[in-house]
């Protein structure tokens, strides 16, 4: 079955930074590009960046282009979201999510893990 | 970058209602389209992907169908457990976009 926990979420000040962690179990993990989706609260789906397997391929929302830097770690089935400079709309529920595909062009996502929640706030 | 636009924001409309979703690209892509589904306090669940393809486990009454810019879900007969928001999302770039979604309840 496949699993995605992610960690690393919690309370910080704006203007400080955060780093998400998504550890995958139950697939290859180094066949499948993988994305970070955040949902502030009451609002939709935004993609925030994804990864290709090799992370050749990197993409990034321009609302946080610049500040947050998506990496993985094929060895240790684990995929990363570097945060900093953080604001206050950065406030969301982050979710990790599985690509159907490697890359370099992304594909759908299936599955999403349960997400962690990140507030930014003073 | 293109952007994706659904309609309408929000309906309700009765059990056994033919409910349909539209969801607009600002560019043709093709059919790189997919539909997810998040009941209320859950993770978002692919239903659709490639625009009219069927989501192994999903129930029949969900169908998708265009392509280029025009995209439609369509629940045939709306059940209970359908409540929920229905989001668009265009894909096969490297960037990934979502349509700021449907909530769909029951009237």
């Amino acid at each position: 079955e496949v699993q995605l926990v992610e960690s690393g979420g919690g309370l910080v000040q704006p203007g400080r930074s955060l780093r998400l962690s998504c550890a995958a179990s139950g697939f290859t993990f180094d066949d499948y590009a993988m994305h970070w989706v955040r949902q502030a609260p009451g609002k939709g789906l935004e993609w925030v960046s994804g990864i290709s397997w090799n992370s050749g391929s990197i993409g990034y929302a321009d609302s946080v282009k610049g500040r947050f830097t998506i990496s993985r770690d094929n060895a240790k089935n684990s995929l990363y979201l570097q945060m900093n400079s953080l604001r206050a709309e950065d406030t969301a529920l982050y979710y990790c999510a599985k690509d159907r595909d490697p890359g370099p062009r992304f594909s759908w996502f299936d599955p999403w893990g349960q997400g962690t929640l990140v507030t930014v706030s003073s | 970058d293109i952007q994706m636009t659904q309609s309408p924001s929000s309906l309700s409309a009765s059990v056994g209602d033919r409910v349909t979703i539209t969801c607009r690209a600002s560019q043709g892509i093709s059919n790189y389209l997919a539909w997810y589904q998040q009941k209320p306090g859950k993770v978002p669940k692919l239903l659709i992907y490639a625009a009219s393809t069927l989501q192994s486990g999903v129930p029949s009454r969900f169908s998708g169908s265009g392509s280029g810019t025009d995209f439609t879900l369509t629940i045939s007969s709306l059940q209970p457990e359908d409540v929920a928001t229905y989001y668009c999302q265009k894909y096969n770039s490297a960037l990934g976009t979502f349509g700021q979604g449907t909530k769909v309840e029951i009237k």
